[in-house]
């Protein structure tokens, strides 16, 4: 069965610096990887997917994620965070069968 | 739009007392999925359509139910909630095409129990 480690429990970064959210996934073969983001008391929200191909996605809200295989990691980028973006942040990995396994979250402090 | 609508987005219930959420869609997707979601965790699944077809998980608690009358509606029932039903309850939709197929989530309904 697949599943997902997100390492960073809590994450505080100032705004407009860079921001990295690390996400490690387990599974055999290919796997369908997410990033979502939910603001507090709202929905999750889809930040981008990788099925396949190239290994660097593009994302909402300029976040961008890059597949690994090698590291089985998909970790989350953004190059100047602004204050909105002070959430929690799911990282999901699929495997086919229209389950999606979900990491325990980061959550991200955004200070002035 | 196209969206996953959830309501009420608040429910206050009493101990013991039937509670029913809903969720409709206008995404007319064939799977429906209900997840249970508490305080700094991720979100558990509780359960999915897809079309007609219910699937249970293995761990789900008898207490709760789930209806899906048409491809836009599905509702979720708790029996006899317990102050442990207390929870963010989140629906999403997926088209199932093969695999990797993405899920679009409602804003949630926030469950407190009394």
């Amino acid at each position: 069965a697949q599943s997902v480690t997100q390492p960073d429990i809590h994450i505080t970064v100032s705004e407009g610096a860079s921001l990295e959210l690390r996400c490690n996934y387990s599974y055999g073969a290919t796997p369908y990887l997410f990033w979502y983001v939910q603001s507090p008391g709202q929905g999750l929200q889809l930040l981008l997917k990788y099925f396949s191909g190239d290994t660097l996605v593009q994302g909402i809200k300029g976040f961008e994620a890059e597949f690994k295989r090698s590291q089985s990691s998909f970790n989350l980028r953004k190059p100047s965070v602004h204050w909105s973006d002070a959430a929690e942040y799911f990282c999901a990995v699929g495997a086919g069968d229209y389950k999606l396994s979900f990491g325990a979250g980061t959550t991200v402090t955004v200070r002035a | 739009d196209a969206m996953v609508i959830q309501n009420p987005r608040y429910q206050v219930t009493q101990f013991g007392k039937p509670v029913t959420l809903s969720c409709s869609q206008t995404l007319n997707h064939n799977v429906m999925y209900w997840y249970q979601q508490k305080s700094s965790q991720a979100p558990k699944l509780l359960f999915h359509y897809y079309d007609k077809d219910f699937n249970n998980e293995a761990d789900t608690p008898d207490n709760f139910q789930s209806r899906r009358p048409n491809t836009s509606f599905c509702f979720l029932d708790i029996r006899s909630p317990g102050l442990g039903d207390a929870a963010m309850y989140l629906c999403a939709t997926s088209e199932l095409r093969g695999g990797g197929e993405t899920q679009y989530f409602g804003p949630g309904t926030r469950l407190l129990v009394l």
